[in-house]
């Protein structure tokens, strides 16, 4: 089974709407990286969040870890069609100071309509 | 632009042939890591190094190699290429924060 979960696998919503993709885990997270990736590009970095309880905020997009430090959500606040991609959660699942491997997600396709 | 840099951006190949993908990390990060990222297996850990050793090993095949040098840029080699080694590769570098290059698209024919 994944070590980080993550839902739902894809997303369709109307332009305006607001949505939430969720990554869940069951090792403790160290530290929790948000992602964005248009197909076949690379990776950019959103927001990354180490503290149980933390909320950071980046123009529409809000990510929250929860205080077990199990669950993380993304929130996407008056959806546009430049926020459409894949969205990527990678976790550190072992403490390990600043230099750690990151496990994934599959990732969700968050796809927004005009 | 991230400042982890990665080079080529696209890489056709043929079976059986060998490659090598090449990373510079941020000025001052000492840690690069290597994935593979591939439409079945999603965004796979390959190897870690940390200042020129070897940190972590993931899911890297015996193929496959990395190596770091002293001016911290990082190569990975892979060799006797089969048509299932065709992905995205990236390489990430990290300190305070955890970043990556634009990958490399390598197609194996």
């Amino acid at each position: 089974s994944q070590e980080l979960e993550q839902s739902p696998q894809s997303l369709i919503v109307q332009e305006g709407k607001n949505l939430t993709i969720n990554c869940t885990s069951s090792k403790t997270l160290y530290g929790l990286y948000w992602y964005k990736q248009k197909y076949g590009e690379g990776l950019i970095f959103l927001m990354m969040l180490q503290k149980g309880g933390e909320e950071k905020s980046h123009e529409k997009i809000t990510a929250k870890l929860d205080e077990k430090k199990q669950q993380s959500s993304l929130h996407i606040t008056a959806s546009q069609p430049s926020h459409a991609g894949i969205y990527l959660c990678g976790a550190a699942l072992n403490s390990g100071g600043s230099n750690y491997k990151l496990t994934f997600g599959k990732g969700t396709l968050l796809t927004v309509n005009p | 632009d991230s400042g982890v840099t990665q080079t080529p951006k696209h890489l056709i190949t043929a079976t059986g042939q060998r490659v090598t993908l090449r990373c510079s990390p941020r000025s001052g990060d000492l840690s690069v890591y290597w994935y593979q990222q591939s439409l079945d297996q999603g965004l796979q850990f390959l190897i870690q190094y940390y200042n020129g050793e070897e940190r972590a090993k993931g899911n890297i095949l015996e193929r496959f190699s990395a190596q770091q040098f002293p001016d911290l840029h990082s190569e990975l080699n892979l060799s006797s290429l089969e048509l299932g080694d065709s992905a995205l590769y990236f390489c990430a570098s990290s300190r305070t924060s955890y970043t990556f290059g634009s990958g490399t698209r390598l197609t194996v024919v």
